[in-house]
């Protein structure tokens, strides 16, 4: 089975300093990797994904997320936060073989508040 | 292109009652999911679709909630008979094929349930 665990599930940040939202996995197959975000009353938009491609993952918005095998995590970054970038965030597995093909898992999500 | 529409985009009934959604994913996309996000979660998935078949519904409860996607097109989501903790947004989201590829998603349902 697969799972998603995101740590934090509020984070804030001043405008201009970095973010870091933090993504964990656990999965019986190499899985594939997305981001998500969700603005209030609106549905997810992907942000980016890995799907085994390469490992450093440019997505839209400036942001960029790293899959680390070893560490089975996915964060997702961005240098400088704007206030635009205030919302939650989804990390998302989806498994390619077995009982988890096609299923896609999310975490519990985060949300990002961006202060002044 | 076109995404994926659902209707309607709220929804208040009484407990007991039934209500229905519905969805419409993009033209040609495979797969179809059906996902219950409640206020402070995220979404959980309660049934996944490959083009008319059931692909995992175990998190489906399955002695309130019924779907259905006829002609691997249209689904609609039913949950009869309400509960309070029903109340939740609904979303449907779509995929070209299984597993690699991005999923799109509706601007969901919300259901309150009074």
């Amino acid at each position: 089975a697969q799972s998603v665990t995101q740590l934090g599930s509020h984070v804030s940040v001043s405008e201009g300093a970095l973010v870091l939202l933090r993504c964990n996995y656990s999965s019986s197959v190499p899985p594939y990797l997305f981001w998500y975000v969700q603005y209030p009353n609106q549905g997810l938009q992907l942000l980016l994904k890995y799907t085994s491609a390469a490992t450093l993952v440019k997505g839209i918005n400036g942001f960029e997320a790293e899959f680390k095998k070893s560490e089975t995590s996915f964060h997702l970054t961005k240098p400088s936060a704007h206030m635009s970038d205030a919302a939650e965030y989804f990390c998302a597995c989806s498994g390619a073989g077995g009982t988890s093909y096609g299923k896609l898992t999310f975490g519990q999500g985060t949300i990002l508040t961006v202060h002044p | 292109e076109a995404g994926v529409a659902q209707s309607p985009r709220y929804k208040i009934i009484e407990k007991r009652q039934s209500v229905a959604f519905w969805c419409n994913p993009i033209s040609g996309h495979a797969t179809l999911y059906w996902y219950q996000q409640i206020l402070g979660q995220g979404p959980k998935l309660l049934i996944q679709f490959q083009n008319n078949g059931v692909v995992d519904d175990s998190q489906l409860p399955k002695d309130r909630f019924s779907a259905e996607r006829l002609k691997g097109v249209d689904s609609t989501l039913k949950i009869q008979p309400a509960k309070l903790e029903d109340s939740a947004v609904y979303l449907c989201a779509s995929r070209e094929r299984g597993f690699d590829t991005e999923a799109f998603f509706g601007q969901g349902t919300r259901l309150t349930v009074v």
